[in-house]
């Protein structure tokens, strides 16, 4: 069935560190491809999103790209700071022909801590 | 409003009693759906109205949930005989179906504890 496998946590860096989460789908069809963000005491917010093969999604100095081949969507940053601690959720949602299944498949999701 | 407000924030039941949880979506917004995220579960789609048509209730774990959407617009998520395995936080999010691949806008949640 469809699922999100996302790397576990929690992941501990020191701030300027370089950052990377592992996620990889399994779906039939041609899926979107999202990272969401939940800052503490804050609601799920979108981080960024690819909707084809090869396509980056990018913001705040996160990107992550959407690689067909190996299924997969690894979210990195070059330099992370104390404000990106938070936990990061990958998600799918499913496509056929343009129309949306609605739904998102979350990963589990993973807490990063940042620490000065 | 400005985002997706849902209500109340925090809810203490009793288990066995019925409980109701509110979702305003965003004005527009013809998709709205129903997460619920626990510490064992993670993350789960519960159900998705989209429209005027059929729900999709695929991800209600068992007949004691229930939804509906008035309107269009403001929906309620009813669970009775609440079980403490129910405890979780229920999130509502709303999206302009309108574009595919659309974004959705998650509200703050309602926290549920059953004793």
């Amino acid at each position: 069935g469809n699922s999100v496998t996302q790397m576990e946590g929690p992941v501990t860096l020191s701030e300027e560190a370089f950052l990377t989460i592992n996620c990889t789908y399994t779906a039939t069809g041609y899926p979107s491809l999202f990272w969401y963000v939940q800052y503490p005491g804050e609601g799920l917010q979108l981080l960024l999103k690819a909707t084809k093969a090869d396509d980056k999604g990018s913001n705040k100095g996160f990107e992550a790209t959407y690689r067909k081949e190996t299924t997969s969507f690894h979210l990195e940053k070059g330099s992370v700071q104390v404000s990106d601690s938070a936990v990061y959720f990958c998600a799918f949602e499913g496509s056929a022909g343009g129309t949306s299944y609605g739904k998102l498949t979350f990963g589990q999701g993973t807490i990063l801590t940042v620490h000065p | 409003g400005a985002g997706v407000s849902q209500s109340p924030s925090n809810k203490v039941t009793e288990k066995g009693k019925d409980v109701e949880l509110r979702c305003d979506p965003i004005s527009g917004h013809t998709a709205l759906y129903w997460y619920r995220q626990s510490l064992g579960q993670g993350l789960e789609f519960l159900i998705y109205f989209q429209g005027n048509s059929a729900p999709d209730k695929s991800g209600l774990p068992s007949d004691r949930f229930s939804a509906e959407r008035t309107g269009g617009s403001v929906s309620t998520l009813t669970i009775q005989r609440t079980q403490q395995e129910d405890s979780a936080v229920y999130l509502c999010a709303s999206s302009d179906s309108g574009r595919a691949f659309n974004e959705q806008f998650f509200g703050p949640g309602t926290r549920l504890t059953v004793l």
